[in-house]
């Protein structure tokens, strides 16, 4: 994989469901994987930093998990709120590109209530 | 309050017009970029700047220059060479490698 991928890009869920997405990237050369909430007519906001296999972070209801080895990461939501409605973006940043991140498309969560 | 300014929050350019976007920080951070969105899609990276009097093309630099003669402003100006310049411009700052914090957005709109 040479760019950072998501999938889906968008989501419909209900109140109270759970939901989960990836976000795949280049496995070699890895530094570190961000993910932001980018909720509507509001700035993105990070959520998670993670940098080594097999991390696990988490904040409230939502968490995430890391494989550097083959390149994914998964966002979790459990018991989704209407509240959670943004688009969820992860970032990339690698080794040797100093500060540069490399976003994904982000994955638009719709819940309904 | 800490935090990134970007303005205007709309702007309309002319065809043949030079116009300049606006990001001044007070987080003290180091490094600071400039992204594009188009609908549908992400944040594409314009230029970055990881230090005062120097900035790195991103990947999509063409019709764009910066300038970081400041630690805490880096405007963006969208030249003419720009064909396509209509889309949401958002500005972010960060301590090397660390997360980023964003502005609010400017859309640029073309007349």
């Amino acid at each position: 994989i040479l760019n950072v991928e998501q999938s889906p890009q968008s989501l419909h869920v209900q109140e109270g469901d759970s939901t989960n997405f990836t976000c795949s990237f280049p496995s070699s050369n890895f530094y570190a994987l961000h993910w932001y909430r980018w909720e509507t007519a509001k700035s993105p906001e990070a959520l998670f930093v993670m940098t080594l296999n097999g991390d696990e972070k988490k904040k409230g209801r939502i968490s995430a998990t890391l494989n550097t080895k083959e390149g994914y990461s998964y966002l979790y939501i459990k018991g989704s709120q209407p509240e959670d409605s943004a688009t969820y973006l992860c970032a990339s940043i690698g080794l040797t590109n100093a500060g540069k991140s490399t976003f994904g498309d982000g994955t638009t969560l719709t819940v309904k209530p | 309050d800490g935090g990134i300014t970007q303005s205007p929050k709309y702007l309309f350019r002319k065809e043949g017009q030079n116009v300049t976007l606006s990001c001044e920080q007070n987080l003290n951070h180091d490094a600071m970029y400039w992204y594009r969105q188009d609908p549908g899609q992400g944040l594409r990276l314009i230029y970055y700047s990881q230090i005062v009097n120097d900035f790195q093309k991103g990947d999509i630099a063409e019709g764009y220059s910066v300038s970081r003669e400041k630690k805490e402003s880096f405007p963006l100006t969208v030249t003419s060479a720009q064909k396509n310049p209509t889309a949401f411009y958002l500005c972010a700052s960060s301590i090397a490698k660390n997360i980023q914090y964003f502005g609010a957005g400017t859309r640029l709109s073309v007349l």
